[in-house]
């Protein structure tokens, strides 16, 4: 079975901190693709990072960093220095080999920067 | 065009009334999807289509009636809903492996039943 938790619901932060997403899964596949998607207020769900499950490397795009540790299987997502364009409806999301295109998504964390 | 277009952005429909969502994507993807993601819930698969056959369906309601007519097409039919069926209907394409790397996702029809 898969499954993806986000234990956090909403997080309220004010401009220029730095916020941590946090994103749990579970899979028994040993291969299997982890995503972060953004959900603005107007609806699309807009893709912001793929990893595969032989890449532990963290990434770093701009604001924006992803710690993937498999030994306790989480793919945290952090901003830093968050900006009001933030505020969003974060998801995680995992792909697992053996479940052909199908992806499982977490509940979501509701962002919110304050100015 | 390209992405994922969805039409209409919202609509508002009676409960004995007939409605269709439309999907249409130009990416040359090859497996489109359509997600229910009702308030406080997470995103809901429905319906997965791989080249034009359907793979996979949730459980969901005959009330809703999904149609490919093509890889580029994806129609949602409605008849009869329910107010609880209100949401943001979601459609999505990508490669049938996904390829790993994932989905790309139109910015839905926000559904009202009265």
């Amino acid at each position: 079975a898969q499954k993806v938790t986000q234990a956090q619901t909403e997080i309220s932060v004010v401009e220029k901190e730095d916020v941590t997403l946090d994103c749990v899964y579970e899979t028994r596949d040993t291969t299997y693709y982890l995503f972060w998607y953004k959900q603005p207020p107007s609806g699309e769900l807009v893709f912001l990072i793929r990893r595969n499950s032989f890449d532990e490397q963290n990434e770093i795009s701009g604001r924006y960093s992803w710690n993937f540790q498999k030994s306790t299987s989480s793919f945290n997502f952090t901003i830093t220095a968050s900006q009001v364009v933030d505020s969003a409806v974060y998801f995680c999301a995992l792909r697992q080999e053996t479940s052909g295109s199908r992806l499982t998504f977490g509940e979501g964390t509701q962002l919110t920067v304050n100015p | 065009e390209t992405g994922v277009t969805q039409t209409p952005r919202h609509l508002v429909m009676g409960m004995t009334n007939k409605k269709s969502l439309k999907c249409e994507q130009h990416l040359g993807h090859n497996a489109m999807y359509w997600y229910k993601q009702s308030a406080k819930k997470p995103l809901e698969l429905m319906f997965v289509y791989n080249f034009k056959e359907q793979t996979e369906n949730n459980s969901v309601p005959s009330r809703f009636s999904p149609e490919c007519p093509n890889s580029s097409h994806l129609f949602l039919h409605l008849h009869t809903l329910q107010p609880e069926d209100s949401a943001l209907y979601l459609c999505a394409s990508s490669q049938p492996d996904a390829g790993g790397y994932g989905y790309t996702f139109g910015s839905g029809t926000r559904l009202t039943v009265v």
